[in-house]
């Protein structure tokens, strides 16, 4: 199946710091990169789809500000948690679509995860 | 509004057969996906569902009704590595994937 790398896999900064957390696709062309947030115990909650060349589509209630989506190629895409908080501690999660994959079904190929720890 | 529900949590035994369901009201549907998700980990995918009927892959098989709004995942022959969560997601008509919140198994030996 295709490969989505995700890095680092766990980061602690100090508030005010700011973290990012790069998303690449080792073996197929991703245009779209999804951004997931996941608090303990909860599902995945879509903080923002990310696009190749244009701007990413952040979801309601996503400061755009503080989660900068940065999409330069068609396998990477980086997600950067600005002036980090203790309360933006989570586990981060990105994931994207073989769109030239024969058959797709839409299935997420998904990342590792990034454990983010702001103290 | 888009709503997935299944159970948050179930116990089940070493060896036993347990069914998650999941409903669903979605505007529009493009497939039902099954993914395990193990604790501190990224979930991985377990099963797709477009049309009505049971799709069976070793341990595991999921079932899908669409006129019902009905998914649900047989887990056979349950080892103790199943124990993690099980995420029912469904790829709406904009093809956007809505997630339920996840049914947490435990498995007790």
């Amino acid at each position: 199946g295709a490969v989505v790398s995700q890095h680092p896999s766990r980061v602690i900064c100090k508030s005010g710091t700011s973290v990012k957390i790069e998303c690449r696709s080792l073996d197929f062309q991703a245009t779209t990169m999804f951004w997931y947030r996941q608090f303990p115990k909860k599902s995945l909650m879509l903080m923002a789809t990310s696009n190749e060349g244009s701007k990413a589509t952040y979801e309601q209630g996503v400061e755009k500000d503080k989660f900068l989506i940065n999409h330069a190629s068609l396998t990477l895409s980086t997600l950067t948690v600005t002036s980090a908080h203790p309360e933006d501690s989570s586990f981060y999660i990105c994931s994207a679509r073989d769109l030239a994959r024969q058959g797709d079904t839409g299935e997420l190929f998904f990342g590792e995860g990034s454990r983010l720890t702001v103290l | 509004g888009q709503n997935i529900d299944q159970p948050t949590e179930m116990t089940a035994t070493e060896g036993a057969i347990v069914q998650i369901n999941c409903t669903y009201q979605t505007s529009g549907f493009n497939g039902l996906f099954w993914y395990q998700q193990h604790a501190g980990e990224a979930p991985t995918f377990l099963s797709y569902n477009v049309l009505d009927g049971l799709e069976e892959k070793g341990r595991f098989s999921s079932f899908l009704s669409r006129s019902k709004g009905y998914s649900y995942l047989l887990l056979k022959e349950l080892q103790m590595k199943d124990s993690a969560s099980y995420l029912c997601a469904v790829l709406d008509s904009n093809y956007q994937l809505i997630w339920g919140a996840g049914t947490k198994l435990i498995i007790k030996p």
